[in-house]
């Protein structure tokens, strides 16, 4: 089935350190890959997605890269500040009608000043 | 837009009793989800709607729980008879068309179970 594998967590950075969260899929057809990000107290929020291979998501200085080849699709920010300070999902959602969203486990992050 | 409403924002119950969660998706959203978070399970579907019919069940649990969606705006989320291992904060989200689209959550539900 279909299936997100994230890096275990979690993770504890210093301001203006660079992030790298690692997110693998596994997916029978071609799916739409997102990240979602939640603060503390609140419900998820989309991050930025990408809807196929090569396309790069981007939003509030993160980025992620749609990889086909490694079925990968890894979040980056060169400088992460403590607001940053949440839990991150990435997740897949295949072409059709009647599709869901399937989530990886979460990372949850830390940004200490 | 008022975003995704849910009610109430924080339950307290015994063991035993009925719980039912309410949720206001976005105006013009076609689906709705209701998912539930914990420490231990992480975020699991427990089911979603399209136009108002239960399109997947397989995450409810079991028969204790039941979901309904009246209407376009407006679906509930019943536990009865709840149980401590219920205790989770449960989150619904709308989704306008296609699978790519972004899915909105609301604030979510606490529920405690005692």
């Amino acid at each position: 089935g279909d299936s997100v594998t994230q890096m275990e967590g979690p993770v504890t950075l210093s301001e203006e350190a660079f992030l790298t969260i690692n997110c693998t899929y596994t997916a029978t057809g071609y799916p739409s890959l997102f990240w979602y990000v939640q603060y503390p107290g609140e419900g998820l929020q989309l991050l930025l997605k990408a809807t196929k291979a090569d396309d790069k998501g981007s939003n509030k200085g993160f980025e992620a890269t749609y990889r086909k080849e490694t079925t990968s699709f890894h979040l980056e920010k060169g400088s992460v500040q403590v607001s940053d300070s949440a839990v991150y999902f990435c997740a897949l959602s295949l072409t059709g009608a009647n599709s869901k969203l399937t989530f990886g486990k979460g990372i949850t992050l830390s940004v200490r000043p | 837009d008022a975003g995704v409403i849910q009610s109430p924002r924080h339950e307290v119950t015994e063991m035993g009793q009925e719980v039912t969660l309410r949720c206001k998706p976005i105006s013009g959203h076609d689906y709705l989800f209701w998912y539930r978070q914990t420490m231990m399970r992480g975020l699991e579907l427990l089911i979603y709607f399209n136009n108002n019919v239960p399109i997947d069940d397989s995450g409810m649990p079991e028969d204790r729980f039941s979901a309904k969606m009246p209407n376009a705006s407006f679906s509930t989320l019943k536990i009865q008879p709840s149980e401590p291992r219920d205790s989770a904060v449960y989150f619904c989200a709308s989704r306008q068309g296609l699978s790519y689209n972004e899915q909105f959550f609301g604030p979510g539900t606490r529920l405690t179970v005692l």
